[in-house]
Order: structure tokens, then sequence, then C-alpha cells
């Protein structure tokens, strides 16, 4: 059974760069099809991606926050990871971190979500 | 970007009641649309992956049908354990993106 746990500072301070990791369990990070992905999810609001890396290293972001996410996979401590620079006060959110099946594109394992606040 | 568009934004039902929620996407999407399931403060959980693909360990209560832009989400007799917000999501083309979401509470 695939298991991912996010982890990372839950106090971000603006214009900082918030850096989550997302670790992986129950299988290796490199084997598959499949691409390994961010979402977040603001207090009370809807589900929005990030972006996602496939274990080639490639990687695409959405549009809206493109500019500031670096996405990267560590395959030899079957982690990969989010970086998102100059976060404001909108960037408060419930990240997870969650496995994309790369055939059918749907989202099969979540991670658990860590809360990330945005505030000095 | 796909918008999605889900109504109703909130539904309140009495158990063993059916209930439909309905998603309705900006562009034709084929059959890349997904369905999840949000309980408070958990992570979504997949219930119908392709329109109306079953998942396996999902009661069967729940189906989904649709295709090119409108799509439905089923839940036939309502129970208690049902009650989340429910969200669709396309993956037919990027960014992936997801539906407002429908909150269903039990009366």
């Amino acid at each position: 059974q695939v298991q991912l746990q996010e982890s990372g500072p839950g106090l971000v301070k603006p214009s900082q760069t918030l850096s989550l990791t997302c670790t992986v369990s129950g299988g290796s990070i490199s084997s598959g099809s499949y691409y390994w992905s961010w979402i977040r999810q603001p207090a009370g609001k809807g589900l929005e991606w990030i972006g996602r890396i496939y274990t080639s290293g490639s990687t695409n972001y959405n549009p809206s926050l493109k500019s500031r996410v670096t996405i990267s996979v560590d395959t030899s401590k079957n982690q990969f990871s989010l970086k998102l620079s100059s976060v404001t006060a909108a960037d408060t959110a419930v990240y997870y971190c969650a496995r994309e099946d790369g055939w059918f594109g749907l989202f099969d394992y979540w991670g658990q979500g860590t809360l990330v606040t945005v505030s000095s | 970007e796909i918008v999605l568009t889900q109504s109703p934004d909130f539904q309140s039902v009495t158990p063993k009641e059916k209930v439909t929620i309905t998603c309705r996407a900006s562009q034709s999407i084929g059959s890349s649309l997904h369905w999840y399931q949000q309980k408070p403060d958990q992570s979504p959980k997949l219930l119908i992956k392709y329109a109306s693909q079953s998942i396996s360990g999902v009661p069967s209560r729940f189906s989904g049908s649709g295709s090119g832009t409108d799509f439905t989400l089923t839940i036939n007799s309502l129970e208690a354990e049902d009650a989340a917000t429910y969200y669709c999501h396309q993956s037919s083309s990027l960014p992936q993106t997801f539906g407002q979401g429908t909150k269903v509470e039990i009366k």
C-alpha cells in the first residue's frame, strides 16, 4: 500500500520561500508510470493543482503559479519536494502531495495534507 | 484552462434519498473526468474514474455518467457516512482543474 507524507514548516513569513517534502513509502517513486503532484486547498475552499514531476524529472506547472514554483525529486530518498517563492497570505493553505496515475490522469493516493500559514 | 462548474454548491438530504451532482466543463473533455469525496479534515478519496468507471472498495451506491461537457455523480440511497464535499476533476488538459465542490449534508 503506497503512502505519502508531507513535511515542512507550518509557518512561513511573507516574501519568503515555502518548502515542503513528500516522502513516499510502500513503493519506489521511480517505478511505474506515475506523476508526483502537489495540490493545495485554502481553508473552506476548493482544490488547486500546483504542478507535478515525472520520475524522469520532467515537470509541469500550473501557469498561475509557474513563475514561483519548483518541484524536484530525490529518488535515493524516495521523496519529492515543492518550493514556492515570494509567498503572500494568499498562499496559506493545506498542501497535499499525491500520486497521479500516468495513464489515467487521476490522483489515486494522497498524503494527509499539511497546513502552511503565511504570516509575519 | 478548462473550468469545471458543479451544481448545486450545497445539498441537504435525508438518508436513503438519491443524490445527483452535476459537473459541467467549459469545453469537451471526453471522459477524462474523475470524482472525489472529501470528508472534514481528510484528504480527497477517489470515487469514480473516467466519468463512469467504478473504483475497487467504493460502495456500489456511487455511480457516474456523462461525456463531453456534462457529467453526473449519483449516490443511490444516501447513508450518513456519505456526508462530505464532492469534487470533479479533469485530466484532459493541463493545468488539471477541479470543480468548486458540492457539500452534501445529512438532514
